[in-house]
Order: structure tokens, then C-alpha cells, then sequence
């Protein structure tokens, strides 16, 4: 497809233990983010990274939250020692570039974390 | 900074009812403003995009327009149907998304 894929889909670990989510943006496109949705939180931005500048992670919740984007394309989200606060889905979208003006961001399916 | 302020839901309409669902915002600078749809069980989906002020973005029998006097980009359909019961979530872009806190919309029959 061309859509954005995202693996897992569902994802459930132990209090404490590492997870890795895996995003696959469209082909060509350069930007690309991570977003959180839980409950209590509704979306929140996390990280986006755009051809090779320097990521924003100004969302980052706290410093168990890295992610990676090698050779431009492929990215992955790593949430070390996870806690139950850290259950949520997982979103990754991506989009042609970061221009203000008018470019969509178009989303995967996400992973759904649950941290028991 | 930049936010996004949504009509609380859930709101709950009967088929061919006419649909509002309120959206202001504050932001610096002129973002392009969207409109995202989450049926039950899927992912975020465009529904409509607006890039400056006065333009109307429409799809799918919805529309908003971007209202730069009262920052605003309201939601509305005519005429709703039980398929657009969903969350709805207008953003605004400054870079990354910024969300509002999501409409959820039940259609009757």
C-alpha cells in the first residue's frame, strides 16, 4: 500500500521493560512525526523530524522517549523503562515537507501500547 | 503558543440533522487550518484543509471556512448520515499539529 505503516499494531509489556515502535512514512515524503493519543491527554505531538535537520523533540515527555529516523525513511520510537502512564496509541504520520502553508500530514494506523 | 479549543462532545444528532461542531483558535503567524476524522477502529483521516484566511475547504458534504476576524473554523454538514459518526478533531499547523481535544458525533437513524 502507500499509505504509512506502523508495526506492531498492538503492543503489550511489563512495567519496565523497553519497546520499540516502528513507522514506515510514504515513499518521498520528508517530514515525519510522532504523535500520542490517550484518554486523559487527547493528542499530543512528540517528535518530527524533516530530511536531515536536527529533530524537534520540544514534545518528548521525558528522557525514556528517543527516536531515530535513518537514511530519511524509516523511523523508530524507543521508550525505555515504560510505565503504566506511558499506555497510549502511538501515531506516525508523515507529509511532503514542514511548510506551513498547506501540506497535509497524513496518518498511520498507530500502534496501541499497554503497559501492564 | 498556538492552541486549539473544540465544542465538547459528545453531540448527538438525528440522520439529516444539521451538523456544527465549533472550532477557535490562537495561534501566531497565518497556519493552515484541518479538519481530521477517526471512524470507530481507524486511523486519523483528512477531511478538509483551509491554508488562509476566507478560504473554504470542503469534502464529503462537510465544510469549514478559515475565519481570520474571529479565528475560528467551524465544522458544518447539512445533512448528516449514521456513516459520520465519528471523533473529529480540528489542528492547526504551525510545523506539527496542534489538536484540539476531539468532537465525538453519533448519528441516529
Amino acid at each position: 500500500g502507500a499509505g504509512v505503516s506502523q508495526s506492531p499494531s498492538n503492543k503489550v509489556t511489563e512495567k519496565g521493560k523497553d519497546v520499540e515502535l516502528r513507522c514506515d512514512p510514504i515513499s518521498g515524503h520528508t517530514a515525519l512525526y510522532w504523535y500520542r493519543q490517550s484518554l486523559g491527554q487527547g493528542l499530543e505531538f512528540l517528535i518530527y523530524f524533516q530530511g536531515n535537520s536536527a529533530p524537534d523533540k520540544s514534545g518528548l515527555p521525558s528522557d525514556r522517549f528517543s527516536a531515530e529516523r535513518t537514511g530519511g525513511s524509516v523511523s523508530t520510537l524507543t521508550i525505555q523503562r515504560t510505565q503504566q502512564e506511558d499506555s497510549a496509541v502511538y501515531l506516525c504520520a508523515s507529509s511532503l515537507s514542514t511548510d506551513f502553508s498547506n501540506q497535509p500530514q497524513h496518518f498511520g494506523d498507530g500502534t496501541r501500547l499497554s503497559i501492564l | 503558543g498556538n492552541s486549539v479549543t473544540q465544542m465538547e462532545g459528545p453531540v448527538t444528532l438525528s440522520e439529516e440533522a444539521f451538523l456544527t461542531i465549533n472550532c477557535t483558535y490562537t495561534a501566531t503567524g497565518y497556519p493552515s487550518l484541518f479538519w481530521y476524522v477517526q471512524y470507530p477502529g481507524e486511523g486519523l483521516q483528512l477531511l478538509l484543509k483551509a491554508t488562509k484566511a476566507d478560504d473554504k475547504g470542503s469534502n464529503k458534504g462537510f465544510e469549514a471556512t478559515y475565519r481570520k476576524e474571529t479565528t475560528s473554523f467551524h465544522l458544518e454538514k447539512g445533512s448528516v448520515q449514521v456513516s459520520d459518526s465519528a471523533v473529529y478533531f480540528c489542528a492547526l499547523n504551525g510545523g506539527k499539529l496542534i489538536f484540539g481535544q476531539g468532537t465525538e458525533l453519533s448519528v441516529k437513524p
